[in-house]
C-alpha cells in the first residue's frame, strides 16, 4: 500500500512568490492534514481537512491556505512568500476524523524563500 | 487546551544500554497518545500509541511506551539501543473529547554512542 505523497520534494521560490504543495493520502484515508517544521519553531499545526471540509486550522497568517478535493487529495497554497517561510512543509493522512486515528506522514516537501 | 512537552532536546546512550525519551501532557478529557520518529530529511513514523486498555504498549523496532495517568506521563522506552536508533523522537497528543488537532512536542535528538 502507498503511503502518502507529496510532491515536489524540493523547490526553490523568490519572495513575493506564491507556492502550491501537494499531496495524496494514502488510499482509503479521508483526513489530510498539514505542518510547518523549521529548527526554531519545531512541528507547527496548519490545518486539517476532512471529507473537503476544514477542520481544525492553525494559528497561520492568512496566506496560508488549503483544500481538499472529492478524491480526498489536499493542496496547500502559500502566498506572498516571506523568507520566514522556508521549512519543510509535512502532510499527514488518517482513516477517519475520530482523536484515536494514527496519522501517517509523507516525506514531506522542503521550501526555500530566496 | 492540549499540551505536551519533552523536557530533553538530546539524550545521549550507550549502544546496548536501555533508553528512555520522557514525555508527559495535559488535556482536559482522555488523552490518546502517539510517539513518532524522524530521520534526517526524512518525514515522521509512526511507532506506537496508547488509545485505551493495557498501561505499557508496545510499537515497531522494539520501542515501547509506558502511560502513566497520575504523572500524566507517556515515557518511551527500548532494553537495548541500537545505532540505527539515532533520530529526532516526538510525542504527541490529541484530546479524545471533540475534536481537537494532534500536539506534537518540540522533539527529543537521541544520540546512540557506539
Amino acid at each position: 500500500k502507498a503511503g502518502v505523497t507529496q510532491t515536489p520534494r524540493y523547490l526553490i521560490k523568490t519572495r513575493g512568490q506564491q507556492v502550491t504543495l501537494s499531496c495524496s493520502p494514502i488510499s482509503g484515508h479521508r483526513s489530510v492534514s498539514w505542518y510547518q517544521q523549521t529548527p526554531g519553531q519545531g512541528l507547527q499545526f496548519l490545518f486539517e481537512y476532512f471529507s473537503e471540509t476544514q477542520r481544525n486550522k492553525g494559528n497561520f497568517p492568512g496566506r496560508f491556505s488549503g483544500r481538499q478535493f472529492s478524491n480526498s487529495r489536499s493542496e496547500m497554497n502559500v502566498s506572498t512568500l516571506e523568507l520566514g517561510d522556508s521549512a519543510l512543509y509535512l502532510c499527514a493522512s488518517s482513516l477517519g476524523q475520530g482523536a484515536g486515528n494514527t496519522i501517517y506522514f509523507g516525506e514531506g516537501s522542503w521550501l526555500t524563500v530566496v | 487546551a492540549q499540551s505536551v512537552a519533552q523536557p530533553e532536546d538530546q539524550v545521549n546512550v550507550a549502544e546496548g544500554n536501555p533508553l528512555t525519551v520522557k514525555c508527559t501532557y495535559s488535556v482536559s478529557g482522555n488523552p490518546y497518545l502517539f510517539w513518532y520518529v524522524q530521520y534526517p530529511n526524512r518525514g515522521l513514523q509512526f511507532l506506537l500509541k496508547y488509545i485505551t486498555g493495557d498501561n505499557l504498549v508496545k510499537g515497531s523496532y522494539g520501542f515501547e511506551a509506558e502511560f502513566n495517568k497520575s504523572q500524566t506521563s507517556f515515557h518511551l522506552k527500548k532494553p537495548s539501543a541500537l545505532v540505527s536508533d539515532s533520530a529526532l523522537y516526538f510525542c504527541a497528543v490529541r484530546d479524545s473529547r471533540g475534536y481537537q488537532k494532534v500536539t506534537f512536542g518540540t522533539g527529543t535528538k537521541l544520540q546512540v554512542i557506539p
